[in-house]
């Protein structure tokens, strides 16, 4: 069965700091994609980026970069020089499903980032 | 180009009754995906619906059903609700072309949700 563990619940950094929010992930699958969420305060959930299991190259756009390693079934995502803007709830997510798409998503329990001024 | 449109937004239920929710995904696209948010068991998900045929399901009642019409515009239903469907239910649309034919999906645009409360 998939999995996905975000371990920290919450994080809390005062703006312009560095910080990375973790995913660990669990499948038996070889194919299989990976995906970043954002949640703001008004609901709907926002698109950051998908990647799928054969392409373990690190993106970075803009201030947000992320860093795919099989090796650690992990694929954590990094926020450089955060603003208050990024405050939201973060979600890392698995699917299985040949095609990559929404359905089928395994979500972690999401982790709650908050950018004091 | 207009997002993914839910409809209601806020909604409450008594226990015992039953409740329609709506998504009109995104012009072009034709996968329509159900997702349940709770505090507890955080984003479930529940269907998705491809052309009218529900494709792939999600591990939940009898209880939760769904539809597509032929505008790809989606419904859930779920009948003698609990307490415990107080939840926000969110759809997500994409492309998602035939899948044994190896077209792909694109990104998935989620709409606001509606907040379901059941007292």
């Amino acid at each position: 069965a998939q999995k996905v563990t975000q371990a920290q619940t919450e994080i809390s950094v005062v703006e312009k700091e560095d910080v990375t929010l973790d995913c660990v992930y669990e499948t038996r699958d070889t194919t299989y994609y990976l995906f970043w969420y954002k949640q703001p305060p008004s609901g709907e959930l926002v698109f950051l980026i998908r990647r799928n299991s054969f392409d373990e190259q690190n993106e970075i756009s803009g201030r947000y970069s992320w860093n795919f390693q099989k090796s650690t079934s992990s694929f954590n995502f990094t926020i450089t020089a955060s603003q208050v803007v990024d405050s939201a709830v973060y979600f890392c997510a698995l699917s299985e499903n040949s095609g990559g798409g929404a359905d089928g998503l395994t979500f972690g329990k999401g982790t709650h980032l908050i950018i004091q001024p | 180009k207009a997002g993914v449109t839910q409809t209601p937004r806020y909604l409450i239920k008594t226990r015992g009754q039953q409740v329609t929710l709506s998504c009109s995904p995104i012009s072009g696209h034709r996968s329509v995906s159900w997702y349940q948010q709770t505090p507890g068991q955080g984003l479930q998900f529940l269907f998705e619906y491809f052309s009218e045929t529900q494709r792939n399901k999600g591990n939940f009642p009898g209880r939760f059903s769904g539809r597509q019409f032929s505008n790809s515009r989606s419904e859930m239903n779920v009948s003698t609700l609990e307490l415990g469907d107080s939840a926000l239910y969110l759809c997500a649309s994409s492309l998602a072309g035939n899948l044994q034919q190896g077209a792909l999906n694109t990104e998935a645009f989620f709409g606001q949700g509606t907040r379901l409360t059941v007292v």
